[in-house]
């Protein structure tokens, strides 16, 4: 089956313990996104990665970091926990192979994260 | 700086109806709009997209067209089911590939 999966789905840490979130897609996508969705606030982009060894940030990507070592995989890490870390994280991949849903974006379920 | 506005936050229909939710974008410059479903606790599911150069696309009882020039989406569910309610979230992509702005979605619920 066609996914993206997450790891852990839900993580209850303290704060400045490092963790990381995984995310694997088995459908060969170029592009891979984290974002943070919180109440009032929507979901918002953390980074993004256009190939492997190619990363970006995106529009909230303080207290994080990626690594795309290999092209399914975009791990999200947090060095430093702290509590307005506390969200709903999920990772999301696009084809980007110029077919004709080329920029369709697929999400993962996500990883409910509560930094205490 | 792009914003997306979803009107209404929240709506409340009888199983039958047909109905519209409504999504706005500031800034027409975009290369594609995507409406996904939530349901509570889950994932994004992709409903339809929308590139740039269409007017709309249609995948069984939901419709969405595009008015980039107006910056306006919507999307039609025909035939309302309780199996829809669900939060409903419309997304531009300002740079064709990895970016997505969300808006904040429309709580849907379809009562038998």
């Amino acid at each position: 089956e066609a996914q993206v999966t997450q790891n852990p789905r839900y993580l209850i840490t303290v704060t400045g313990k490092k963790l990381t979130v995984t995310c694997s897609q088995n459908m060969n996508h170029e592009y891979m996104s984290w974002y943070r969705q919180d109440p009032g606030l929507g979901l918002r982009q953390i980074y993004y990665s256009m190939n492997v060894e190619v990363t970006d940030k995106g529009d909230v990507p303080e207290g994080y970091k990626v690594s795309r070592k290999e092209k399914r995989n975009f791990p999200l890490i947090l060095e430093s926990p702290s509590p307005n870390q506390t969200s709903l994280y999920f990772c999301a991949s696009t084809p980007g192979d110029g077919g004709v849903a080329y920029n369709e974006q697929f999400f993962g379920p996500g990883t409910r994260l509560t930094v205490l | 700086k792009q914003e997306v506005t979803q009107i209404p936050a929240a709506l409340s229909v009888p199983e039958g109806e047909n109905l519209v939710l409504n999504c706005s974008f500031t800034d027409s410059a975009i290369y594609n709009l995507q409406w996904f479903r939530q349901d509570p606790g889950k994932g994004l599911t992709s409903l339809l997209l929308i590139q740039s150069s269409q007017r709309e696309q249609t995948s069984g009882r939901l419709n969405a067209s595009l008015d980039k020039s107006s910056g306006r989406s919507t999307l039609y569910i025909a035939a309302s089911q309780p199996g829809d309610s669900a939060t409903y979230l419309c997304a531009v992509g300002p740079d064709g590939y990895n970016k997505l702005i969300f808006g904040a979605g429309t709580r849907l619920a379809v009562h038998p």
